[in-house]
């Protein structure tokens, strides 16, 4: 168990509509990440957030957005979906400090399913 | 744009024997590269990682030997069991930001890996 929380496990929903995936970091981790792992493009990095700032953004679409609230949750929150956003999505989070901040932490991940 | 390459895709070797994947990437700003393992369902673990200062890295039955010069680095997976069996991924990342907060992980494509009695 890495320590990072993810929910749901499985989301399926139907073409058009929104979806929010909530993450919890390790304790103590200020950044966190999203990724996006499919079949077809592996595990591309999404975006990136660090102390609720936007740090770095990926190949990631205009119709998804993230933030990180205070308490350091993250949601990732998609929008007017397509059948191609059918994919399992990662959370992963890192330390804020120098030393081990390279260490990725990946959580359980929720497969969302669009049909 | 491919900056990790991995292969083989698939490997199968049998109980006892020794798995090895290689990684080779372009990107000469990257300074840390770590292996994933992950299971069916589950999201990638860390396993073990190396920074490009250090030609070898072992864990256990895990070893990753990295070539500078070459741009690849690989891991070495001793006594492979059947646990073993899962997909691999190598990862590479760069420096962070002045807060040494981590970048962004650029994966390679994975290596199934099966293990067998």
């Amino acid at each position: 168990d890495s320590g990072v929380t993810q929910t749901p496990k499985h989301l399926i929903t139907a073409t058009g509509q929104r979806v929010t995936l909530r993450c919890s970091p390790r304790s103590g981790d200020l950044s966190v990440y999203w990724y996006q792992q499919s079949l077809d493009q592996g595990l591309q990095f999404l975006i990136q957030y660090y102390n609720g700032e936007e740090r770095a953004k990926g190949n990631i679409l205009e119709r998804f957005s993230a933030q990180q609230f205070p308490d350091l949750h993250s949601e990732l929150n998609l929008s007017s979906l397509e059948l191609g956003d059918s994919a399992l999505y990662f959370c992963a989070s890192s330390p804020g400090l120098a030393g081990n901040y390279h260490e990725q932490y990946f959580g359980p991940g929720t497969r969302l399913t669009v049909t | 744009q491919q900056q990790v390459k991995q292969s083989p895709q698939s490997l199968i070797v049998q109980k006892g024997g020794i798995s090895i994947i290689n990684c080779a990437y372009e990107n000469t700003a990257f300074d840390y590269f770590p292996w994933y393992q992950q299971f069916p369902g589950k999201g990638p673990a860390l396993l073990i990682a190396i920074r490009p200062d250090v030609s070898e890295k072992k864990e256990g039955r895990f070893t990753i030997s990295f070539n500078k010069s070459a741009k690849q680095f690989s891991l070495h997976i001793m006594d492979s069991q059947p646990g073993d069996s899962a997909t691999y991924f190598c990862a590479a990342t760069q420096p962070g930001g002045p807060t040494g907060t981590a970048s962004k992980l650029t994966f390679g494509t994975g290596t199934r890996l099966q293990v067998t009695l």
